[in-house]
This record gives structure tokens, C-alpha cells and sequence, in this order.
């Protein structure tokens, strides 16, 4: 069984349009991230949230809005798409907020290109 | 500056040999330092990780950690072709869940 699973896989969209990446996890871990891969592998973070609040909120335009309807999913929607936002995006959780003693489980990654 | 820095490579290397992976970092309050690896088109994977300064080994992998040079490294000894991949390595400090990622380092074993 994957432990964290992102739909959907590959996204190509125009730019301007309204996107939304999914992401569940079957860990039963508390804490859910989003993260942003460029093309130059560099991974950065973007949200993290902890039973369904939000506590990391980096420096990401307002375009990106992540929901967490519940502690096993994040979602990230993505408003007026920019050439910029193509990139692979990669959800993980952990189980608690202890910093580096919690082990993070990557997805798979969503790569998106905008056109 | 980036908080972490990391050389990207790619590093080349015959099968057997000794690969040093190596990331310097700038902010002296990261107390937890982790290696993740990252095959192509996939999620990264957690391989090790270490509290403060000191050495630790799992199998053919040993982390290094010195905070006085803020410099930590990766040791693969006996490299196999399935070692390919890109080593990422990540760090974060006591009170936060925000890991700060190196930029990664592309390793090609050949057989």
C-alpha cells in the first residue's frame, strides 16, 4: 500500500487556469507537507500543516492555497497559473512536529508544467 | 546566501569505489542533519539521519556531522550502480518541522 499518494501525476495546464494537486497519506501521522521542487532539484518548503492547522507558511504567493480537510489530507489549489509554478510538487508527512527526529514520507511528486 | 549549500555534480564513480558527499550550512542553531536519497522521477527517501556533531553508520553508509566547520557528509563505501541517484541533504532545528533542503547531489555509479 503507498503510505503517500498524490493525484494527479503529471498536470499540464495553460496559464491562467485554476488547479488543484491532492494528497493522502495512510500513515496515521500528524503532520502533512507541501514542498516545491525546480528544475534544478533544488527542494524547498512551502506549507506544513499539524491537525489541520496551518503552521509553516513560507514565503508563497497568495495564488497557492492548501486545505487539509482532514489530518490524512493536504490539498494545494492553485489560482491564475504562472510559467514560474512549473515545477514538481512533493506532499510528506510525519508523524509529530519534533523536527528532525520525525522521519518525513515523501509522495511521489506531481509535475506540473504550465504552458 | 542559501542556508544550505550543496555541490551539485554530477559525481562520477567506478563500482566499488568510495563516494564523499558534502553539504555546508550557515545557520548554527540546525541540530538535526539528515541524508535523504532521490531516484529520478520519484519521492525522496530518508537514509540516515544524526543529532548534533558525531559519526553514524548503517551498513555501507556513515554521516558525518562537524558543527564547528558546519559541514556534514555522506560516506558510500563499496558503491553499487543502484547507489545512482541524486543525495539530498536536509537539516532543521530543534523547535520547528521546517527542513531546509540542499540543492542535491547527482551520483552515477558505473558498473
Amino acid at each position: 500500500d503507498t503510505a503517500v499518494s498524490q493525484t494527479p501525476k503529471y498536470l499540464v495546464t495553460q496559464m491562467g487556469n485554476d488547479k488543484s494537486i491532492k494528497c493522502e497519506q495512510n500513515l496515521g501521522h500528524d503532520t502533512m507537507y507541501w514542498y516545491k521542487q525546480d528544475s534544478k532539484k533544488f527542494l524547498k518548503i512551502m506549507f506544513s500543516y499539524n491537525n489541520k492547522e496551518l503552521i509553516i507558511n513560507e514565503t508563497v504567493p497568495n495564488r497557492f492555497s492548501p486545505k487539509s480537510p482532514d489530518k490524512a489530507h493536504l490539498n494545494l489549489h492553485i489560482n491564475s497559473l504562472e510559467l514560474g509554478d512549473s515545477a514538481v510538487y512533493f506532499c510528506a508527512s510525519s508523524q509529530g512536529l519534533a523536527g528532525g527526529t520525525d522521519t518525513q514520507y515523501f509522495g511521489p511528486g506531481t509535475r506540473l508544467t504550465v504552458l | 546566501q542559501k542556508e544550505v549549500e550543496q555541490d551539485p555534480g554530477p559525481l562520477s564513480v567506478p563500482e566499488g569505489a568510495i563516494v564523499s558527499l558534502n553539504c555546508t550550512y550557515s545557520n548554527s542553531a540546525f541540530q538535526y542533519f539528515m541524508w535523504y536519497r532521490q531516484y529520478s522521477r520519484k519521492g525522496p527517501e530518508l537514509l540516515m539521519y544524526t543529532y548534533s556533531s558525531g559519526n553514524k553508520e548503517d551498513g555501507r553508509f556513515t554521516a558525518q556531522v562537524d558543527k564547528s566547520s558546519k559541514y556534514i557528509s555522506l560516506f558510500i563505501r563499496d558503491s553499487q550502480p543502484s547507489d545512482s541517484a541524486t543525495y539530498l541533504c536536509a537539516m532543521s532545528g530543534n523547535n520547528f518541522n521546517k527542513f531546509y533542503f540542499g540543492s542535491g547531489t547527482k551520483l552515477n555509479v558505473k558498473p
